[in-house]
C-alpha cells in the first residue's frame, strides 16, 4: 500500500516548457488535490477533483491545467512554465468525511 | 472569507520544555481543524484533527489541541519537546460541502535547541 505517490521528485524547465505532474493514490479515494507551498505562504490549492472525470479550480489556477481520466491518477499540467511557477508541489486524496493523505512533492525548478 | 492564521512563523524551544502553536481562523459554521507537520523535504502528516465532540483532541507523538469556539482557536501543544520535533507545522480549516476543500495556514517553523 503505497498510499500517494508523485512522478517526479524533481525537475528543471525552462522558459516556455511545457511538463505534467502525476499524481497517483491506491486508496479509492474520490477526492485528489493539487497545491503549490512557497515560502511564508503555506499551501495553496491550485486544482481539485471530486470524482473521475471531474476537475475544479482552486484558489491559484491560472497557467495549470489538470485531469482525472482515471479514479486513481490526476494529472497537473503546465502548458508554458513561468518562474513564476518555480514551487513545490503536493498531491493529497481522501474521502469526503475524512483527512487528506499527502505525497511526498514535486520540487520544480523553472529557468 | 475564509482563513487560517498562524501568528507565529518560527518558535525555538529547548529540547524537554513545553510547546504551544497558535492557530486562529476565521469560518462562518463550526469548522473541522486539522494540525500537520512538515518534516524537511518531506509531505505532510497529519497530526491530529477535530471534527466534533469533545473539544481536546489528542493526536499522534505525543500532541493534543484544544478547541476553543469563543476563541477562534485551534492551538497544539505538546508537554515535552523532542529533537525530532523539529520541524514545519500547518493548522488547516474545512468543512465537509461537497469539495472537502481545506484552507491552509502559513505554517510555523519549530526549531528546537538542545
Amino acid at each position: 500500500n503505497a498510499g500517494v505517490t508523485q512522478t517526479p521528485k524533481f525537475r528543471v524547465l525552462k522558459t516556455g516548457q511545457s511538463m505534467t505532474l502525476l499524481c497517483a493514490q491506491d486508496m479509492n479515494h474520490e477526492y485528489m488535490y493539487w497545491y503549490r507551498q512557497d515560502p511564508g505562504m503555506g499551501l495553496r490549492l491550485i486544482h481539485y477533483s471530486v470524482g473521475e472525470g471531474t476537475t475544479a479550480k482552486g484558489e491559484v489556477p491560472d497557467g495549470y491545467n489538470v485531469s482525472r481520466l482515471k479514479k486513481q491518477n490526476f494529472l497537473l499540467g503546465l502548458e508554458s512554465a513561468a518562474p513564476s511557477q518555480t514551487s513545490v508541489y503536493f498531491c493529497a486524496s481522501s474521502t469526503l468525511q475524512e483527512t487528506q493523505y499527502f505525497g511526498p512533492g514535486t520540487r520544480l525548478l523553472v529557468l | 472569507a475564509q482563513s487560517v492564521t498562524q501568528p507565529d512563523i518560527h518558535i525555538t524551544v529547548s529540547e524537554g520544555a513545553s510547546l504551544e502553536l497558535r492557530c486562529n481562523y476565521s469560518y462562518g459554521a463550526t469548522p473541522y481543524l486539522f494540525w500537520y507537520v512538515q518534516s524537511p523535504g518531506q509531505g505532510l502528516q497529519l497530526l491530529l484533527k477535530y471534527f466534533s465532540g469533545d473539544t481536546l483532541v489528542q493526536g499522534i507523538k505525543g500532541f493534543e489541541a484544544e478547541f476553543k469556539r469563543s476563541q477562534s482557536s485551534f492551538n497544539l501543544r505538546k508537554p515535552s519537546v523532542h529533537w525530532s520535533d523539529a520541524a514545519e507545522y500547518f493548522c488547516a480549516v474545512g468543512r465537509t460541502s461537497n469539495t472537502g476543500k481545506l484552507i491552509f495556514g502559513q505554517g510555523t517553523t519549530l526549531q528546537v535547541k538542545p
